[in-house]
């Protein structure tokens, strides 16, 4: 059964770093790509990004480059997004998911951001 | 940047009845295109990919149709645990762009 599973919330203060995480498992981790999709409460999905754990080869959508980072650590079946300096609005849910059509979703992370 | 233009934004219908849902990319994109349901406080799901292939276990009564830049999500007749928000997504080329949802609720 695939799987992935996301850590857990976060509430942090504006200004600081994040990395949150989502590990595969149950399929072939480094041949399937990794997207990251942001929900604003009470808002609609946006897909942030997204990478390939094979060769770590990397897309951003126009509105996250430059805000986030996405990586992965394959020998552990992991992919992470990472902030250097979160701003309130970042506070959001934040959804991994398996593959360019996004076949199977982690259970989202919430992240909280306030002073 | 392809965008996605869902119609209609929400929509109220009752039990048995057969709802339609349409989403119309900016430019053509194949039949590269999912959609999802997302249940109240929970995560989204896939419920049809490549426009018309419905995902393992989903229910029959989703289906899915079109291709270049129409596309229809149909549930031939309506549940009560089928409430709450259905996206398209276009993965033809990148970014990968979402449809901007479309509410469904229970008359």
């Amino acid at each position: 059964e695939v799987q992935l599973v996301q850590s857990g919330a976060e509430v942090k203060k504006p200004g600081e770093s994040l990395t949150i995480s989502c590990k595969g498992s149950g399929y072939s981790f480094p041949s399937y790509w990794i997207g990251w999709v942001r929900q604003v409460p009470g808002k609609g999905l946006e897909w942030m990004g997204i990478i390939y754990p094979g060769d770590s080869a990397t897309r951003y959508s126009p509105s996250f480059q430059g805000q986030v980072t996405i990586s992965v650590e394959k020998s552990i079946n992991t992919a992470y997004l990472q902030w250097s300096g979160l701003k309130a609005s970042d506070t959001a849910i934040y959804y991994c998911a398996r593959g360019l059509a996004l076949d199977d979703w982690g259970q989202g992370t919430l992240v909280t951001v306030s002073s | 940047d392809i965008q996605m233009t869902q119609s209609p934004s929400s929509l109220s219908a009752s039990v048995g009845d057969r709802v339609t849902i349409t989403c119309r990319a900016s430019q053509g994109i194949k039949n590269d295109l999912g959609w999802y349901q997302q249940n109240p406080g929970k995560a989204p799901k896939r419920l049809i990919y490549a426009a018309s292939t419905l995902q393992s276990g989903v229910p029959s009564r989703f289906s899915g149709s079109g291709s270049g830049t129409e596309f229809t999500l149909t549930i031939s007749s309506l549940q009560p645990e089928d409430i709450g928000t259905y996206y398209c997504l276009q993965y033809n080329d990148y970014p990968i762009t979402f449809g901007q949802g479309t509410r469904l609720e229970i008359k």
